[in-house]
């Protein structure tokens, strides 16, 4: 869905730098999810923020990767210290709350290829 | 969530109706059922969903059977555009969306 706005779409980095992968949400949305989807792979739930609050992070790398959510601007999703397995196709999506009657909308993604 | 199982693959031809199979026989009452479909490698666009009554969209219909065991998505005029790989999701109502298991879904091959 256009509304869900990531930047860059493809990002190239070499071994060992950090990559910050950026969302905006779609207006009036305040749920942010971040996916992962490797090569040939379905999409795996990495981290759920809310303005300025993490609620789920179960599914995020103890080490090298971190998420935000501010109060002003995108959510980040940060990969520090890249490796070659961290290439992969990063999907952003959003809410507007977490009820039954909410959709979430994704983004098209970033691109990471790790070099 | 309950698990969701989906054909591997199916085919259309342009023009005619795309009904997409989906079984999620351990749902839960408070469990809707979600589509997604990816095109190529573009992000997973939302289609429809439905807790227990059918439900229609102007890009598909959802028929959710009254067991709720099982339902079907369905694509009344399939275009070649609708080639795509056709997710069936469960989510609970008093959850977020994180963790939606995407599986390996349904590949929809469109053809002239």
């Amino acid at each position: 869905n256009a509304g869900v706005m990531q930047n860059p779409r493809h990002l190239v980095r070499r071994r060992g730098q950090e990559a910050r992968l950026r969302c905006s949400p779609m207006k009036g949305h305040s749920h942010v999810y971040w996916y992962r989807q490797l090569p040939e792979e379905g999409l795996k739930f990495m981290v759920y923020l809310q303005k300025e609050n993490i609620i789920d992070e179960s599914g995020m790398p103890k080490e090298r990767f971190s998420a935000e959510f501010p109060k002003e601007g995108p959510s980040i999703l940060r990969i520090q210290q890249v490796v070659r397995g961290d290439s992969a196709a990063y999907f952003c999506a959003s809410s507007s709350g977490q009820g039954g009657i909410s959709e979430a909308f994704f983004g098209q993604g970033t691109r990471l290829t790790v070099v | 969530d309950a698990k969701t199982t989906q054909p591997t693959s199916m085919d259309c031809a342009e023009g005619r109706a795309a009904n997409l199979p989906c079984n999620h026989s351990t749902i839960s009452g408070n469990e809707y059922v979600y589509w997604y479909r990816q095109i190529h490698s573009q992000g997973p666009q939302y289609i429809i969903h439905g807790l227990k009554n059918n439900e229609t969209n102007e890009m598909a219909s959802l028929i959710i059977t009254e067991d709720r065991k099982s339902s079907t998505l369905i694509l009344p005029h399939a275009t070649l555009r609708d080639t795509a790989v056709y997710y069936c999701i469960v989510r609970a109502s008093n959850t977020g969306f994180q963790k939606l298991v995407f599986g390996t879904g349904t590949r929809l091959l469109v053809s002239p």
